[in-house]
């Protein structure tokens, strides 16, 4: 069974400041995705990350692909009370058709 | 360009009641998969298709839940004497597979399911 671990599970910060969010696993994935969910809504994809050691860019969010394709890292910059969330990572491999997701980190930007 | 969309968004239901949810895709999208979310975890696969074709059904998925795709397009998911533990949200998602690459999956809002 392939498993995803996100960190922090919780995370709570001032507006403006900086913070970076965690996925690991100890599986190999054909890419990865994450997402962003508010609650009583879907996920919506933020990127997906294919290539390992791949830096991918949106704006003010820096999403990483470890070189072993095991694990992946976010980055937000300068947080905004908009960006308050659950944020999903979800590894993939494509023979298996399957994602297996994270249990998220739960982010709140307090203005 | 419609999202994924999901029928209804909320259902209310009594304990052994049978309830039924649809899910339409992306338009073209071959792929389709459910999951169930419970709070405060992420989403758990149940199982997905290929056109018309289910490919994989979670081990977890009790033969009270069965999925169909008759025509390749739209999916329903059916509980069948629904119990309080299947008080969840249930989300579909939809995919674009050509046979290489990626498979990245486009979610709809979900069913917020609650079982009394």
């Amino acid at each position: 069974t392939q498993l995803l671990e996100q960190s922090p599970q919780f995370l709570s910060i001032q507006e403006g400041e900086n913070l970076t969010v965690y996925c690991n696993s100890s599986s190999v994935f054909s890419s990865l995705q994450w997402y962003r969910q508010e609650p009583g809504e879907g996920p919506v994809l933020l990127v997906t990350v294919v290539t390992g050691g791949e830096v991918k860019k949106l704006k003010r969010l820096t999403f990483q692909f470890g070189d072993a394709r095991k694990d992946s890292s976010l980055h937000i910059t300068a947080a905004q009370p908009g960006d308050t969330g659950l944020y999903l990572c979800a590894g993939l491999n494509t023979n298996a058709g399957k994602s297996t997701f994270g249990d998220g980190t739960t982010l709140t930007v307090k203005p | 360009d419609t999202g994924v969309s999901q029928d209804p968004r909320h259902k209310i239901t009594k304990r052994g009641q049978n309830v039924t949810f649809r899910c339409d895709p992306i338009s073209e999208h071959n792929r389709l998969y459910w999951y169930r979310q419970t709070l405060g975890q992420g989403p758990e696969f149940l199982t997905y298709f290929q056109n018309e074709a289910q490919l994989e059904k979670s081990r977890l998925l009790s033969d009270r839940f069965s999925a169909e795709r008759p025509k390749g397009s739209f999916s329903t998911l059916e509980i069948q004497r629904t119990e309080q533990g299947d008080s969840a949200m249930y989300l579909c998602a939809s995919s674009s597979w050509a046979g290489v690459g990626t498979d990245t999956q486009y979610f709809g809002p979900g069913t917020r399911l609650t079982v009394l």
